[in-house]
């Protein structure tokens, strides 16, 4: 497609559940972010992929978040046991292939725990 | 480590006023530099971005900014500002030798008439 394309816009779930948050990116764009939006709050680091494998997961806050990309195109966030505080906006980037270039944004992800 | 710096949390400016949002950040070598900008509910747009050469940057929307070594910032301006301007507006800072990008926390812009 044109641009990011993050799915679903927003996610209502109560405690416990799990979700999926799906980020589809720009046609041939080889890296991926995930980032973390709390209110008010400034872009927190999920996860990157490079293709299909993820160099840098550091940012994940605790092992109930997990990321897979699969064909080097869409990826899955997964939240196990959604907590209160796990709800915020979530957001993917795409980025060309090499150290250049920026990263496009899609619309992002409203995720709120009940 | 690497680090991004928006001093201003929240900035009010006057319809057809001037606007400087300033960005320091804190890095090794001069890094990639960038400015977003997000609308409510919106993802985040690039405004303007700066690899090398020209020091003075260009982007859309009538932002430019204009990065200096010797202070580590990289400042937005725009001449004059417009009720749509209004936004959170993000600085980043992106590292040459790898993939790794790291964000400011923000300035919430509102723009009175």
């Amino acid at each position: 497609g044109a641009g990011v394309s993050q799915s679903p816009s927003n996610k209502v779930t109560e405690k416990g559940k799990d979700v999926e948050l799906r980020c589809d990116p720009i046609s041939g764009h080889t890296a991926l972010y995930w980032y973390r939006q709390s209110l008010g709050q400034g872009l927190e680091f999920l996860i990157y992929f490079q293709g299909n494998s993820a160099p840098d997961k550091s940012g994940l806050p605790s092992d109930r978040f997990s990321a897979e990309r699969t064909g080097g195109s869409v990826s899955t966030l997964t939240i196990q046991r959604t907590q209160q505080e796990d709800s915020a906006v979530y957001l993917c980037a795409s980025r060309r292939q090499g150290n250049t270039g920026e990263l496009f944004f899609g619309e992002g992800s409203r995720l709120t725990v009940l | 480590a690497q680090s991004v710096t928006q001093p201003d949390i929240h900035i009010t400016v006057s319809e057809g006023a001037s606007l400087e949002l300033r960005c320091n950040y804190s890095y090794g070598a001069t890094p990639y530099l960038f400015w977003y900008v997000q609308s409510p509910g919106q993802g985040l747009q690039l405004l303007l971005k700066y690899f090398s050469g020209d020091t003075l940057v260009q982007g859309i929307k009538g932002f430019e900014a204009e990065f200096k070594r010797s202070q580590s910032s990289f400042n937005l301006r725009k001449p004059s500002v417009h009720w749509s301007d209004a936004a959170e507006y993000f600085c980043a800072v992106g590292d040459p030798t790898g993939n790794q990008f790291y964000f400011g926390t923000g300035t919430s812009l509102t723009v009175i008439p």
